[in-house]
């Protein structure tokens, strides 16, 4: 039974430039969410998908957007990167959206941003 | 608001002593209280949650307990070994039965010496 995986490992982009990170859920989990976690602190919510649609969204500007698939994989994208956007993006998936639902991570993309 | 307070920042203890974490949550919290564990260079694992209808839940050397009235949750280590030394995060479940995010607080590096 497959965890939840993520594509690529690392990442190295310049300011400006555009990346695309990929996440496929655990086997029988429906709902992806995406975190940001700089050096240091804890993850910070960025959004949540489930039904192909974002349902929940924290505070991360326009840049950041996503996408889900039918297959429950997910995207997360980030435009005109930043030096600040440095950091390990996670993705956790779970069986349906809800505050209560367990949330399993995958092993995340480490995103340098120049 | 939204907001989970973690305390402390780090953490030292003998091998084979207790470790105790703290957090506090907001009121707007969905009583859904998980903890990861998250080692160097790795993904954040989720070790043991508890909800709202309980107020204390154990596996094996872990405990969680939760005080609704004052709205703090804390994790207990019993018997510490070197391989409990990593990260430790609380989080709280935010949203509804139909979307959530988790908060998580600033984390706590503990050590166990040998």
């Amino acid at each position: 039974d497959a965890g939840v995986t993520q594509s690529p490992t690392h990442l190295i982009k310049t300011r400006g430039q555009q990346v695309t990170l990929r996440c496929s859920p655990k086997s029988g989990h429906d709902t992806v969410s995406w975190y940001q976690q700089a050096l240091g602190q804890g993850p910070q919510f960025i959004f949540q998908y489930y039904e192909e649609e974002e349902r929940q969204r924290g505070n991360f500007p326009d840049r950041f957007s996503g996408h889900q698939f039918p297959n429950y994989s997910s995207e997360l994208n980030v435009n005109a990167l930043l030096l600040g956007d440095s950091a390990l993006y996670l993705c956790a998936s779970s069986y349906l959206p809800g505050a209560h639902n367990e949330q399993f991570f995958g092993p995340g993309t480490r995103l340098t941003v120049l | 608001g939204e907001n989970v307070e973690q305390h402390p920042s780090t953490l030292s203890v003998q091998e084979g002593d207790s470790a105790v974490i703290k957090c506090t949550y907001s009121d707007s919290a969905s009583n859904y209280f998980p903890w990861y564990k998250q080692e160097l260079g790795k993904r954040p694992q989720l070790i043991i949650d508890i909800r709202s209808n309980v107020g204390e839940k154990k596996d094996q050397r872990i405990a969680v307990t939760l005080n609704k009235t004052a709205k703090h949750f804390s994790l207990h280590i019993t018997e510490t070994q070197p391989e409990d030394s990593a990260v430790y995060f609380c989080a709280g479940g935010y949203g509804s039965s139909n979307t959530g995010k988790l908060i998580f607080g600033q984390g706590t590096t503990l050590q166990v010496k040998p």
